[in-house]
């Protein structure tokens, strides 16, 4: 899990409630991103941010909201908007975007929503 | 379309066997391929990272093998332990696009005693 946190480990909440994921990484590094896992798909990544102030929608954006206010911090919102959210949600960072350098993985939060 | 294909979906070994998980790709252009080790409920783990000019890059029981040329890579794994049991993912890596990283979809492996 390298030097990347993610908090909660698992998360319920009722559907219609905005959500809010944490991610912090210690490893200076300026690629931060999220993924989201469902059994029997590969990941899929809905945000990316190469800086702090900037970020970029990533293949299934829609219903999820990031901030990068900080290089440490990339805090991902589940919306009311997102029709699934039930998933595996990964936060991963890198010291560039390009793929150039390894990508390390957090430990991941499990939100159920009911 | 740039697209990851991993074969077996899942494989069940005893303890102490060998096995071989493949991965075929369709990304273009080419920047490296990795494995990754994902255990249940947590995040993947770098297992090895191959570039264009590798054929081969071996990391304790683990070695990967690469053909560019055939766009095909495999894992195998020597002498498993019950602790290999997780999903094995291949990712390809390419140049080009807002999402240079391509999944594929894993491979389960369960090693039983």
């Amino acid at each position: 899990d390298g030097g990347i946190t993610q908090s909660p480990k698992y998360l319920f909440r009722k559907e219609g409630q905005n959500v809010t994921l944490s991610c912090e990484q210690n490893l200076n590094h300026d690629a931060m991103y999220w993924y989201r896992q469902d059994p029997g798909q590969g990941l899929r990544l809905i945000y990316y941010s190469q800086i702090v102030n900037d970020f970029q929608k990533g293949d299934i954006a829609e219903g999820y909201s990031v901030s990068r206010e900080k290089k440490e911090s990339f805090p991902l919102t589940v919306t009311s908007a997102q029709k699934n959210p039930t998933a595996f949600y990964l936060c991963a960072s890198s010291m560039d975007r390009a793929g150039t350098y390894e990508q390390y993985f957090g430990p991941g939060t499990r939100l159920t929503v009911t | 379309k740039n697209q990851v294909e991993q074969s077996p979906q899942s494989l069940i070994i005893l303890e102490g066997k060998n096995c071989t998980l493949q991965c075929n790709y369709t990304v273009s252009p080419f920047s490296n391929l990795r494995w990754y080790k994902q255990d249940t409920g947590r995040g993947p783990v770098s297992l090895t990272i191959m570039t264009f000019s590798e054929n081969t890059k071996s990391n304790g029981r683990y070695t990967a093998t690469l053909d560019a040329d055939t766009k095909q890579s495999s894992l195998h794994i020597t002498a498993s332990q019950l602790s290999d049991s997780a999903s094995y993912i291949c990712v390809v890596i390419t140049f080009s696009g807002n999402t240079p990283l391509v999944f594929g979809k894993g491979t389960r492996l369960s090693v039983i005693a």
